[in-house]
């Protein structure tokens, strides 16, 4: 049968590599983006937040880049595991968070 | 660890019927949010309350759609005479600035 709704880019990574997700964002204005990882099943999990004043932050074994140049923003996974597979999406926020389309990451044993 | 709860987990409803979805913020936040994915779609906002009152919403919050905040801990968003495209998953979310923290959702399935 026809299928519907978005098809999600996908990532395969092998376990032990590294990951980057990339996401395009909207608004020139927005202030303040977020990564969000989604497991099936359930709601959007924060991983790492940035502000616009900064164009890298790291946290335990995630990097989020920030170019605002080109309204550009990415997700580096260090070491990805297993229990990283999941749709990973990007928020950028002004007056409300809106969110990028996914990216489904798979890690190969 | 404080988050954020909705109940149901799951609601079926038929189509033209009332539903309302319930959510219990974080109880230190301000901000609350409402968003829904429709199966296998990126997720999409719906709107955002502050202060009593509604601060933004999206060209899919019509007048089907209401929010409410009726005591100090539970924030609830109801649509009326439901339609089959409004099957999708409905997430609550809060905040008391920047990072929203969101709940597990409920699955509404319209038939």
């Amino acid at each position: 049968g026809e299928s519907v709704g978005l098809h999600l880019p996908t990532l395969s990574v092998q376990e032990g590599d590294n990951s980057i997700i990339n996401c395009a964002y909207s608004n020139s204005a927005s202030d303040y983006f977020i990564w969000y990882k989604q497991e099936s099943g359930k709601g959007p999990q924060f991983i790492i937040d940035i502000r616009s004043n900064m164009d890298k932050r790291q946290g335990q074994r995630v990097t989020v880049l920030l170019n605002k140049t080109v309204k550009h923003l990415s997700l580096q996974i260090a070491a990805t595991q297993p229990g990283d597979s999941a749709v990973y999406f990007c928020a950028e926020n002004h007056n409300d968070m809106r969110f990028g389309a996914g990216t489904r990451l798979t890690v190969k044993p | 660890e404080p988050e954020v709860t909705q109940t149901p987990s799951h609601q079926v409803t038929q189509m033209g019927q009332e539903v309302i979805l319930r959510c219990v913020p974080i109880s230190n936040h301000l901000y609350f949010y409402w968003y829904r994915q429709i199966l296998g779609q990126k997720v999409e906002f719906l709107v955002s309350f502050y202060n009593n009152e509604i601060s933004e919403k999206s060209e899919i919050f019509d007048d089907q759609f209401s929010v409410e905040r009726p005591d100090g801990s539970n924030f609830t968003l109801k649509i009326r005479s439901t339609k089959l495209e409004d099957s999708a998953m409905y997430f609550c979310a809060s905040s008391a600035g920047w990072e929203a923290f969101f709940g597990q959702g409920t699955r509404l399935t319209v038939v």
